[in-house]
Parts: C-alpha cells; sequence; structure tokens
C-alpha cells in the first residue's frame, strides 16, 4: 500500500539558516510525488512536484527536492529560511494513470525564529 | 489567479443532522476531489469525481457520504446523518485536463471548511 512518512513533526529555524524537511514513501511502481504548504486559515499550496526526468526539482518560494529512489526520499529544501515560511509543509505521493488520488504524510510544521 | 472556494469556512452541527459543504472549483477543471483532515492527523482521500461520476473513492466514503455536481459550477460533499467522528476540516480540490493527465496535473485546494460535530 502506498504511504508517505515524515519523520519530524516539529522543526524550528533561524532566520536565514538552511533547512531541509524529510519525507519517506512506500509506493510499488514509479511515484509521483509533490510537497504542498499550508499557512493558517489557507489551503494547500504546490510548492513542487516530481514525475520522471532530472530528481532535482525546483520549486516556488526558492524551495527544491531531490527524488532519490534508492532511500526512497524526496526532501524538501531552501538555503536560507525567511520568517513568512513558518507554515506546515506536507508530502504527497500519487499513483501513476487513473485519478491522482494523493496519499499525504501527516506533515512538519516549520517554525522560523528572528 | 483562479482559485478553489469552499463555503461555509466553519460548520457546526448536532450530531444525526444532514450537513451540505459547497466547493466552487476552478471554473475550466475537469477534476474534482475531497479531502478530510481530521485535527491532528493526516490529510485523507475522500472521493475523486470526473464526468459527472465518481472515479475514486476512499473506504471512509460510505453510504452517509454523497458528492453532487448540481449545476456547472458548484460541487458539494452531503453528510446525511453526521457522527462526532466527522468533526474534520474538509477540502475540496480540483484539477483541470484530461483522464490522461490527471496523475500529473496539479490539484489545486480550497482553504477548507471545519466542520463540527456536536
Amino acid at each position: 500500500a502506498q504511504s508517505v512518512t515524515q519523520p519530524d513533526i516539529h522543526i524550528t529555524v533561524s532566520e536565514g539558516a538552511s533547512l531541509e524537511l524529510r519525507c519517506n514513501y512506500s509506493y510499488g511502481a514509479t511515484p509521483y510525488l509533490f510537497w504542498y504548504v499550508q499557512s493558517p486559515g489557507q489551503g494547500l499550496q504546490l510548492l513542487l512536484k516530481y514525475f520522471s526526468g532530472d530528481t532535482l526539482v525546483q520549486g516556488i518560494k526558492g524551495f527544491e527536492a531531490e527524488f532519490k529512489r534508492s532511500q526512497s526520499s524526496f526532501n524538501l529544501r531552501k538555503p536560507s529560511v525567511h520568517w513568512s515560511d513558518a507554515a506546515e509543509y506536507f508530502c504527497a505521493v500519487g499513483a501513476a494513470g487513473g485519478y491522482n488520488k494523493l496519499i499525504f504524510g501527516a506533515g512538519t510544521r516549520l517554525a522560523v525564529h528572528p | 489567479e483562479p482559485e478553489v472556494t469552499q463555503t461555509p469556512s466553519h460548520q457546526v452541527t448536532q450530531m444525526g443532522q444532514e450537513v451540505i459543504l459547497r466547493c466552487v472549483p476552478i471554473s475550466n477543471h475537469l477534476y474534482f476531489y475531497w479531502y478530510r483532515q481530521i485535527l491532528g492527523q493526516k490529510v485523507e482521500f475522500l472521493v475523486s469525481f470526473y464526468n459527472n461520476e465518481i472515479s475514486e473513492k476512499s473506504e471512509i466514503f460510505d453510504d452517509q457520504f454523497s458528492v453532487e455536481r448540481p449545476d456547472g459550477s458548484n460541487f458539494t460533499l452531503k453528510i446525511r446523518s453526521t457522527k462526532l467522528e466527522d468533526s474534520a476540516m474538509y477540502f475540496c480540490a480540483s484539477s483541470g485536463g484530461s483522464r490522461e493527465s490527471a496523475s500529473t496535473d496539479t490539484q489545486y485546494f480550497g482553504p477548507g471548511t471545519r466542520l463540527t460535530v456536536l
């Protein structure tokens, strides 16, 4: 069965520091992978997605993620965090073909200290 | 920028009552979804809808749930007889494109409706 694990429930970083949010997936076939961000009172906004090709994917707001098949991981990174990046981040996996049901991880809540 | 909207933002109801959650997807999108997030838990898929019929549903989506696209713009989720455990944030999402591209099209999410069942 498909599943997504985000090992870190909460992460706190200082503004300007680098960030890496971890995501591991379990899926038998080629996964389609997504990172969404949710700010308070807002819906889920897509940061980036991976389907195939270059394993380093660039997204919005200066985020990037790297797909590593050997580690079943799709970690999200940002070289320098801004206070406005404080939010909850969700990793999700979708199935190739068909109707794109997304399976979400539990989320990582990011706090940013000034 | 087009966006998915949901009403109401917060709904409080008594156990056993029927509720209808409303969503207006992005106008040229073809696929529509409902997800829910119980407080402190994961976002869970409920149902997907394409071409005026359910295309996939989860085991959560039992006979108490139904979806409808009553006109060209709204997409609704009805819970016939609410239970305490239905309390959650319900998200609507939509994606465009064709059946062939459904897997790769971005799903755009609304801000959610928080349902509280007392």
